[in-house]
């Protein structure tokens, strides 16, 4: 199995904020990198898949980058909205594995 | 706009079989390429796939940590697709989510999920 890992595990931050999470995989995925948010209670919610590809709907705040084995998930500018837990995963290879994920709180 | 809804039994017994139903609302199971699948999370932890299935010759993938002890079926007549899951123990207890698999040609996003439901395991 891919294992995926993510990090920071967790950070707080400011409305307003620059904010850049990591995720990496065990091996090469190419560019097989999705991205979800998670808020406490709701289910996961797409945000960015094929690493870079926004999902319509998504604000712009949001970007994905990277190949191979390193990713990043940043949000330009934090809103108030976006304080929740983010999951990457990998859907190179089966069995589809998420990392642990990064909750976001507010400083 | 596609919905999907996560049912069935929120207590099931240790070494018994749990089973769940995704019902999709809002478009066919069966009229594009997608795949549906299945994904837990057990609580306070993090997120695990468990596999999904194609409307079509109901070709399905799966963990292969679940696989001895997994079926995922559809059911396009009812616009449904389910889950079970034999032989569980307390560490099958989770959040159960459905969701729509784009497929391998667009990097198997999932969107949307079901709101998901919980399943705990106990005698």
């Amino acid at each position: 199995d891919i294992q995926m890992t993510q990090s920071p595990s967790s950070l707080s931050a400011s409305v307003g904020d620059r904010v850049t999470i990591t995720c990496r995989a065990s091996q090469s995925i190419n560019n097989y990198l999705n991205w979800y948010q998670q808020k406490p209670g709701k289910a996961p919610k797409l945000l960015i898949y094929a690493a870079s590809s926004l999902q319509s709907g998504v604000p712009s705040r949001f970007s994905g980058s990277g190949s191979g084995t390193h990713f990043t998930l940043t949000i330009s500018s934090l809103q108030l909205e976006d304080f929740a837990t983010y999951h990457c995963q990998q859907t190179y290879s089966i069995p589809f594995t998420f990392g642990p994920g990064t909750k976001v709180d507010i400083k | 706009q596609l919905q999907l809804q996560e049912s069935g039994p929120g207590l099931v017994k240790p070494s018994e079989t749990l089973s769940l139903t995704c019902t999709v609302s809002g478009g066919s199971i069966s009229s594009s390429n997608y795949y549906w699948g299945w994904i837990r999370q057990p609580p306070g932890k993090g997120l695990e796939w468990i596999g999904n299935i194609f409307y079509s010759e109901s070709t399905s993938y799966y963990n292969p940590s679940l696989k001895s002890r997994v079926t995922i079926s559809v059911d396009t007549s009812k616009n449904q697709f389910s889950l079970k899951l034999g032989s569980v123990t307390a560490a099958d207890t989770a959040v159960y989510y459905c969701a729509r698999d784009c497929g391998g040609d667009c990097y198997d996003w999932l969107d949307p999920w079901g709101q998901g439901t919980l399943v705990t395991v106990s005698s």
